[in-house]
């Protein structure tokens, strides 16, 4: 089975430009979650879907950041615009459905470097 | 104080040593336990979940300790490959907010 998919590996980009990851989830698994990664902070939880819908987005650092599921098998987290402080390993990660007691499976991540 | 503690390391063993971990964390409606492992530059990669009563996976051991809210991994026979950053996830009941620990580095060395 094809885990969870993530694109770019890599993004290198400058300031003020917009950044687009990509997510695919693991087949028949409801959520999605969106994890940032820095070594001062550790992962960090940015949004979570159910169903494709967003559930919580506390963890989304400022209106800068936005993110969208359209569909089962697809999520996008946009970044407009981008800022030397975005850079990051991001991580997407995808459970099956349950209350909780399910792991997390995680992508590769992007790793994002903003100059 | 933070939800989820994890001693950083780097612990640094010899080939064959026997290492524990503990990982403490502070909402006591948290119910579901793992460990993770990453390596540098890699995803997290889920080793083992732990439960009420303690598991065993091979030479891995996790240990749960509600009353003080603690959870604990022991690595025996120590490799050379199990070099890596093991990550302490806690999930709040009712929830799917999981938290991770910072994590603990472990070098094993030949």
């Amino acid at each position: 089975d094809a885990g969870v998919i993530q694109s770019p590996r890599h993004e290198v980009t400058e300031m003020g430009q917009e950044v687009t990851l990509r997510c695919k989830p693991i087949s028949g698994h409801d959520y999605l979650f969106w994890y940032r990664q820095t070594m001062m902070r550790g992962l960090e939880l940015l949004i979570y879907f159910n169903n494709n819908v967003p559930i919580d987005d506390s963890g989304m650092p400022e209106d800068r950041f936005s993110a969208k599921m359209p569909n089962a098998s697809f999520s996008t987290l946009k970044i407009q615009p981008s800022e030397p402080r975005d850079s990051a390993v991001y991580f997407c990660a995808s459970s099956p459905s349950g209350q909780g007691n399910s792991p997390l499976h995680f992508g590769n991540g992007t790793r994002l470097t903003v100059t | 104080r933070k939800e989820v503690e994890q001693d950083p390391g780097p612990f640094n063993v010899p080939e064959g040593a026997t290492v524990a971990f503990n990982c403490t964390y502070s909402n006591s409606a948290s119910q579901s336990f793992f460990w993770y492992r990453q390596d540098c530059r890699k995803e997290p990669k889920l080793l083992m979940s732990v439960y009420s009563s303690g598991n065993e996976d091979g030479r891995f051991t996790a240990q749960l300790n509600r009353a003080s809210q603690y959870i604990s991994l022991l690595i025996r026979d120590s490799k050379l490959s199990d070099s890596a950053t093991y990550l302490c996830v806690v999930n709040i009941g009712g929830t799917y907010k999981y938290i991770f620990g910072t994590g603990t580095r472990l070098k094993v060395l030949a």
